[in-house]
């Protein structure tokens, strides 16, 4: 068990609809990380938040949005969902920003679009 | 800009035989390594990382890599493989100069036969 938690651990879905996926870091940890992995396009990085403030940004669609609450869990928002949206989303949490800490990874939120 | 290239999408051992996952990778600064495992079902964990000093990393569950400047290279090895280690491996790097982003390889499958 990394300490990173998700959910819901399934979301099942119509194209068009709008999805929020939950994420708490491990504790103390600042720093918050969204993948999107499916099996044509592999482990994306879409976006990272440290102490409440974006970082970086990956391939993340313009329908996706996050953000960190204060107290640091995370959502990521997926809207006007379409078929190829279809993916395993994870999260990861580490405890500073910069590239010399690891990632503990959460379970992941199966999201499919039907 | 960083990039990882993990040579080959799959590699077949048989069981007791040595593991070898190729990575290779570039950045324009110092790096900072890791190799990540994901078993079927479940998030990704580190397996081992280079910052810096030791060149040769040892990791969990008998798993090593060593770092090549010269080569850009990063593999990872195992001497003896265990039907236990079939699972997709990642490679995975960091910039070591306040880069928030983790730009991970495309996976390799390690599959172990009996």
């Amino acid at each position: 068990d990394s300490g990173v938690t998700q959910t819901p651990k399934h979301l099942i879905t119509a194209t068009g609809q709008r999805v929020t996926l939950r994420c708490s870091p491990r504790s103390g940890d600042l720093s918050v990380y969204w993948y999107q992995q499916s099996l044509d396009q592999g482990l994306q990085f879409l976006i990272q938040y440290y102490n409440g403030e974006e970082r970086a940004k990956g391939n993340i669609l313009e329908r996706f949005s996050a953000q960190q609450f204060p107290d640091l869990h995370s959502e990521l928002n997926l809207s006007s969902l379409e078929l190829g949206d279809s993916a395993l989303y994870f999260c990861a949490s580490s405890p500073r920003q910069g590239g010399v800490y690891e990632q503990y990874f959460g379970p992941g939120t199966r999201l499919t679009v039907t | 800009a960083q990039s990882v290239t993990q040579l080959g999408s799959h590699v077949s051992v048989s069981e007791g035989a040595l593991v070898l996952l190729r990575c290779n990778y570039s950045s324009s600064v110092p790096p900072y390594l890791f190799w990540y495992v994901q078993y079927p079902n479940q998030g990704l964990q580190l397996l081992l990382k280079y910052t810096t000093g030791a060149t040769l990393v040892k990791g969990i569950n008998g798993f090593e890599a060593e770092f090549k400047k010269s080569e850009t290279s990063f593999h990872l090895t195992k001497p003896s493989a265990h039907m236990s280690d079939a699972a997709e491996y990642f490679c995975a790097v960091s910039e070591g100069t306040g880069g928030f982003k983790t730009i991970f390889g495309a996976g390799t499958r390690l599959f172990v036969k009996a």
